[in-house]
Formats: C-alpha cells, sequence, structure tokens
C-alpha cells in the first residue's frame, strides 16, 4: 500500500502563512500526479490544487489561485502546501491524495493534517 | 471549473433496503466519476471510478451508472456497516467533489 506521510497540526495566527507537508515514494514523483484537498469540522471536501511533480506541473481551484502555492522537493520526495493570508475559514484538515494524472481519483490519502486558524 | 451538486443531503434507510444517491455535474463529464465513503474520523475511502467501476475489493452491493452530467451511485442491500457520508468527485477537468450526502441507518 503506498504511504503518503503528512507533517502534524498546526495553529497559525490570521493574517499568517502555513505549510504542509506529504512524504511519498520515489514511484510517486516519477509516475503520479499529487493532489491537495481541505475538510473543515462538518463539511465537505474541497480540492485546492495538485502537482505532476515529474512535469512540474501545477494547477489550482479558483478559489486558491494566488493565495496557494505547491512545491516538491525531489530529494526527500516531498510536496508541500503553502497557503497565504489565512483567515478562520481555513481552519481544516488538509490531506494530500495520489492520482494517475493531474486528473484522477485518489487511491491513496495521507493522514490529515489539521491547520487551526485562531487568534 | 466543474460544479458538482448531490442529491439528498441526507437519507436515512432500513438495513436491507435498496439507496439510490444521485450526482450532478454542471457540464458534461463523461464518465470520469468516482464515488468515495468517509466514515466519521477517517478519510475518504474510493469505492467506485470511471462511474461504474468497482474498486476492489469493495461490496458487490455498491454499483454506479451513469455517464455526461447525471450520476447515481446504489446500495442494493443497505447494511449498518454502510453509515458514512458519501462523496462524488469528477476527474474530467482536474478535480471538484460535491457537497456530500449522509446516509443513516
Amino acid at each position: 500500500q503506498v504511504l503518503l506521510v503528512q507533517s502534524g497540526a498546526e495553529v497559525k495566527r490570521p493574517g499568517s502563512s502555513m505549510m504542509v507537508s506529504c512524504e511519498t515514494s520515489g514511484d510517486t514523483f516519477t509516475r503520479f500526479a499529487v493532489h491537495w484537498v481541505r475538510q473543515a469540522r462538518g463539511q465537505g471536501l474541497e480540492w485546492i490544487g495538485v502537482v505532476v511533480p515529474a512535469l512540474g506541473k501545477r494547477n489550482f481551484a479558483q478559489k486558491f489561485q494566488g493565495r496557494a502555492t505547491i512545491t516538491t522537493d525531489v530529494s526527500t520526495n516531498t510536496v508541500f502546501l503553502r497557503l497565504n493570508n489565512l483567515r478562520s475559514d481555513d481552519t481544516a484538515v488538509y490531506y494530500c491524495a495520489r492520482s494517475l494524472g493531474s486528473s484522477g481519483y485518489y487511491t491513496s490519502w495521507g493522514q490529515g493534517a489539521l491547520v487551526t486558524v485562531s487568534s | 471549473d466543474i460544479q458538482m451538486t448531490q442529491s439528498p443531503p441526507t437519507l436515512s434507510a432500513s438495513v436491507g433496503e435498496r439507496v439510490t444517491i444521485t450526482c450532478r455535474a454542471s457540464r458534461n463529464i463523461n464518465n470520469w466519476l468516482a464515488w468515495y465513503q468517509q466514515k466519521p474520523g477517517k478519510g475518504p475511502k474510493v469505492m467506485i471510478y470511471q462511474a461504474s467501476i468497482l474498486e476492489d475489493g469493495v461490496p458487490s452491493r455498491f454499483s454506479g451508472s451513469g455517464s455526461g452530467t447525471q450520476f447515481t451511485l446504489t446500495i442494493s442491500s443497505l447494511q449498518p456497516d454502510d453509515v458514512a457520508t458519501y462523496y462524488c468527485q469528477q476527474y474530467s477537468l482536474y478535480s471538484s467533489f460535491g457537497p456530500g450526502t449522509k446516509l443513516e441507518v
């Protein structure tokens, strides 16, 4: 089973930035895309964006364009999500998930990372 | 972005009953649709992909159908273990999810 291992929970102040990491396998970096999805407490799943590490391609949901960044570290097979200018409604569990392409369904998910935005 | 809707938002049914959840896309997504099951405190689990293909290990009481803009997830005989929230996801153009259907037994 493919493992996607995420960083731990964070508490952030409004207006600051968050960064969540997702450690994957080398296979993931060469053959798959990594997506970021978030879920506020009691709410549904919301797609944030995707990176195809082998191609360096990225795309974001319109809502997050300009505020979200996805980066990669090939030396550690790790994908990072950065979200700037945090608001209280960014409080959510952030998941990374793997798919075969930038448009794909997800067979492997990280364990999720809770980010709480509070003053 | 492609918008997804689901109905009903909540569904209460009895053990053994046939259950159907509907998902609609704001534009044609062919059959690029997946269904996920999420139990409280857990991450989502794919049940069906490409609208009608059952993921390995998923019980055969689950089935999916549809193409274009309208899709359904059917559970032929509801079991207590099926209590969960179900989400549809389009992956015709990147990704987006429906708002979910909470299934109660």
